[in-house]
């Protein structure tokens, strides 16, 4: 167990809509990463936030969007979705920001299905 | 983005040593060396890290070399439960603000009883 906690642990969606995945991140932790993971693309990186800040944007589409609450916990939006949106969705948690020694902790995941 | 190069695919007995290569030829001065392992359906578990020395701790040990252009993941005895896809990583924050783990392909380690 990483401490990373993640809701749903399972979605299934209808095209179009528009789901919200939660995720707590460590104890302590300032840091969260959204990833995501398809078959054909592996692990991509989303966006990053510490201490409720935007820091760092990859690959993420403008139908998606995240925050982080100053309780710490981060929320991922995904709307209008479509079908090739199915994927895992990983959160994950650091103490700390651009500390090379730290260590990132994953969670489970979301599996999102969208039919 | 700092890359990695791995072999795709491994396969190991159970209770024997396992050696997972890596390279990263462009590596800075200042990045460390991650190492992840992913089972099917779950999420990234990380197993060690390190920056010039060799390290070790309960599930592997890590061992750089001299130049930090390749590394090499060891699992002292393989497990079946040791097997999943491995992946190097170089912690990106090359850019101001950056701080990401850059994943790759991977090894795949199977392991056979």
């Amino acid at each position: 167990d990483s401490g990373v906690t993640q809701t749903p642990k399972h979605l299934i969606t209808a095209t179009g809509q528009r789901v919200t995945l939660r995720c707590s991140p460590r104890s302590g932790d300032l840091s969260v990463y959204w990833y995501q993971q398809s078959l054909d693309q592996g692990l991509q990186f989303l966006i990053q936030y510490y201490n409720g800040e935007e820091r760092a944007k990859g690959n993420i589409l403008e139908r998606f969007s995240a925050q982080q609450f100053p309780d710490l916990h981060s929320e991922l939006n995904l709307s209008s979705l479509e079908l090739g949106d199915s994927a895992l969705y990983f959160c994950a948690s650091s103490s700390s920001h651009r500390d090379q020694g730290d260590t990132i902790y994953f969670g489970e995941g979301s599996w999102l299905t969208v039919v | 983005d700092a890359k990695t190069t791995q072999p795709n695919s491994m396969e190991s007995n159970e209770e024997e040593p396992v050696h997972l290569p890596c390279n990263h030829s462009t590596i800075s001065g200042t990045d460390y060396i991650h190492w992840y392992r992913q089972l099917p359906s779950q999420g990234p578990e990380y197993v060690i890290h390190g920056l010039t020395s060799n390290v070790n701790n309960r599930m592997a040990s890590l061992a750089i070399a001299e130049d930090r252009k390749s590394s090499t993941l060891i699992l002292h005895r393989a497990t079946l439960r040791d097997a999943a896809v491995y992946y190097c990583i170089l912690r990106d924050m090359r850019s101001y603000n950056t701080d990401k783990l850059i994943f790759g392909t991977g090894t795949r380690l199977q392991v056979f009883p």
